[in-house]
């Protein structure tokens, strides 16, 4: 999972297994989250999204889990493919009800790693 | 096809020089955002703005400026008085009468002091 630090947590994964990336995010306020990937030297790109008052959303190959108990979200990639080797991001709508200018706080990244 | 472009890709700079990172979308976004990020790290805002003419400071604005003249423009400039400029800068917008939406990101700027 993220945390704090220079050296990000990494994931190897062999073609066809699933992955999981952890995020423990920080405040209980938080209203929204969204999990971005990011391929080495461009923009993080939008994976998914889930409000707090969901615990579950999937889209295609993937599904984000919110447990707001423990302040845990996960992201889950079904059968995964070489192309989905990236940096993967959480993060969190510090605002109440999704304020409109959408401040959001980062988390460290994972590094997921598919072999072939 | 609507989207954010971010100039230049590269960049290099001599200490002690300002250098303006360029910033454009056509997604009639009203909301803007500069983040800095560093190797190994997550994303840090610098500014963003909500509307033409207002911007506000984010967690790590020294050193930095930004203006809002234009809808799809948002300019982030990085002055002398930033210590360590060298990072890759991301800008982003975001719709703002949707709640609860993500932000698009560009492809951003890869910054260097000689």
């Amino acid at each position: 999972g993220e945390s704090v630090g220079l050296h990000l947590p990494t994931l190897s994964v062999q073609e066809g297994d699933n992955s999981i990336i952890n995020c423990a995010y920080s405040n209980s306020a938080s209203d929204y989250f969204i999990w971005y990937k990011q391929e080495s030297g461009k923009g993080p790109q939008f994976i998914i999204d889930i409000r707090s008052n969901m615990d579950k959303r999937q889209g295609q190959r993937v599904t984000v889990l919110l447990n707001k108990t423990v302040k845990h979200l996960s992201l889950q990639i079904a059968a995964t493919q070489p192309g989905d080797s990236a940096v993967y991001f959480c993060a969190e709508n510090m605002g109440a009800g999704g304020t409109s200018y959408g401040k959001l706080t980062f988390g460290q990244g994972t590094i997921l790693t598919v072999h072939p | 096809d609507g989207g954010i472009t971010q100039s230049p890709k590269y960049l290099f700079r001599k200490e002690g020089q300002n250098v303006t990172l360029s910033c454009e979308q056509n997604l009639n976004h009203d909301a803007m955002y500069w983040y800095r990020q560093d190797p190994g790290q997550g994303l840090r805002l610098i500014y963003y703005s909500q509307i033409v003419n207002d911007f506000q400071k984010g967690d790590i604005a020294e050193g930095y400026s930004v203006s809002r003249e234009k809808k799809e423009s948002f300019p982030l400039t990085v002055t002398s008085a930033q210590k360590n400029p060298t990072a890759f800068y991301l800008c982003a917008s975001k719709e703002v009468l949707a709640n609860y939406n993500e932000q698009f990101f560009g492809p951003g700027t890869r910054l260097t002091v000689l």
